[in-house]
């Protein structure tokens, strides 16, 4: 089972560049979201998506884009790069099925602007 | 407003020793608990989760946690610690309303470190 894959894994940008975080689950997941983590943050959440063609914005998404025009595609939009956005990226689904709330995690996305 | 603080950003424990990692949240709403564990450059895995059935909730590897409402904790245990279970762990609230799944608040992470 592939469940949740992102590319790349590493992507060093330069301050101004653009750039997409691919992600995609083969789970026929309804739920996606994109997170990034720094270090002794936690989890911040960036956008999300409750099915195909419906997005909405997270805690912390300035500076970011999203689509969601398949169940199995969650891009993620980086326009005009800033240092601020150096981080970890994960990507994230669930079956939104009842009260579970379980999460099935990419392994990760590190993106560094210099 | 929902929130989750994790009371140590690091716990050092020696193989073979119990382990507690403390969690407190505050929610709105009845809450939906959970423990995520993070292995170095990994995703995050779920270990365990409380969704308003028995208030003690047992997880994968032997981790077990207890809901206690009155204290508004979420403090994950384990009898013996094993090397293996060195890892970053991540306690989060879901402020579920009704069946609807809601957002995850993600505290800040604890790291155990499990000594020979």
């Amino acid at each position: 089972n592939a469940g949740v894959t992102q590319t790349p894994k590493f992507r060093i940008l330069k301050i101004g560049q653009s750039m997409t975080l691919q992600c995609a689950q083969d789970m026929n997941h309804n739920y996606m979201y994109w997170y990034r983590q720094d270090p002794g943050m936690g989890l911040k959440l960036i956008y999300y998506s409750v099915g195909a063609g419906i997005t909405d914005k997270g805690e912390v998404p300035n500076g970011y884009n999203v689509s969601r025009s398949t169940t199995e595609d969650f891009p993620l939009r980086l326009e005009l790069a800033a240092p601020s956005q150096t981080s970890v990226y994960f990507c994230a689904s669930t079956s939104g099925q009842g009260r579970t709330g379980e999460l099935f995690f990419g392994e990760g996305s590190r993106l560094t602007v210099l | 407003a929902q929130s989750v603080t994790q009371l140590d950003s690091h716990v050092s424990v020696s193989e073979g020793t119990p382990v507690l990692l403390r969690c407190n949240y505050s929610s709105s709403y009845s809450p939906s608990l959970f423990w995520y564990v993070q292995h170095p450059n990994k995703g995050l895995q779920l270990l365990l989760k409380y969704t308003s059935a028995a208030t003690l909730v047992k997880g994968i590897n032997g981790f077990e946690a207890e809901f206690k409402k009155s204290e508004t904790s979420f403090h994950l245990t384990k009898p013996s610690a094993h090397m293996s279970d060195a890892a970053e762990y991540f306690c989060v609230v879901s402020d579920r309303r009704g069946s609807t799944l809601g957002r995850l608040y993600f505290g800040r992470g604890t790291q155990l470190t499990v000594w020979p």
